[in-house]
């Protein structure tokens, strides 16, 4: 199946540091996701891309949909605590509307006040 | 905003026990989704749900599961003879339709003894 690659595994930062992370695929995706994750909650949607070069923002938070829509990544700038959890690139590649994601494992935040 | 629902949070069953899990999607969502996540890996599809019907299913989604939309509101998963692999998160999603993304339910953890 698909598989996405996803980097750093994870990340320990200061307060007010901008941090950056990436997925990649062998193949092309249709759309590019990035949830958010936090401990004994569900993945909530950050930010959703649809275009190939599409660059999107969310608050502190910043996405781009790579021009061979091969790769995606995700910035946050001046991090704070609460950005703490798990990071999951997420994508649908293919026809049809079923619209099934294939997830990265994802990059675990830490910040340090 | 509206939101994915889901119960119980925690279930413990002894394994072989049959097991359902239950979703509200969100109100005016069309297509239904379960993924799974063992602990300390990253989301898996298993199931995908639209118009009373699967339209695609993982390798996962083996004939121990079920998946059912009984009324207008709630979206079950089945998991007739439980085994101790199954022990993971259970995540229900829903999303709107045309490229609308998926949003995600808060997961039932399912411990099997």
């Amino acid at each position: 199946g698909q598989q996405l690659n996803q980097s750093p595994q994870s990340m320990f930062i200061q307060e007010g540091e901008d941090v950056s992370m990436n997925c990649t695929s062998s193949s092309i995706f249709n759309t590019w996701l990035w949830y958010k994750q936090e401990p004994g909650e569900g993945p909530v949607l950050l930010i959703a891309l649809y275009k190939a070069g599409e660059l999107t923002s969310n608050g502190r938070l910043t996405a781009q949909f790579g021009i061979t829509r091969k790769d995606s990544f995700l910035n946050i700038s001046a991090s704070i605590p609460s950005d703490v959890g798990i990071y999951f690139c997420a994508g649908h590649f293919g026809g049809g509307s079923n619209y099934k994601l294939t997830f990265g494992k994802g990059t675990l935040l830490t910040v340090n006040p | 905003e509206p939101e994915v629902t889901q119960t119980p949070s925690h279930q413990v069953t002894q394994m072989g026990q049959e097991v359902i899990l239950r979703c509200v999607p969100i109100s005016n969502h069309l297509y239904f989704y379960w993924y799974r996540q063992i602990l300390g890996q990253k989301v898996e599809f298993l199931v995908s749900f639209y118009n009373n019907e699967i339209s695609e299913k993982s390798e996962i989604f083996d004939d121990q599961f079920s998946v059912e939309r009984p009324d207008g509101s709630n979206f079950t998963l089945k998991i007739r003879s439980t085994k101790l692999e199954d022990s993971a998160m259970y995540f229900c999603a829903s999303r709107q339709g045309g490229n609308q993304p998926q949003h995600f339910g808060d997961g039932t953890r399912l411990s099997i003894l």
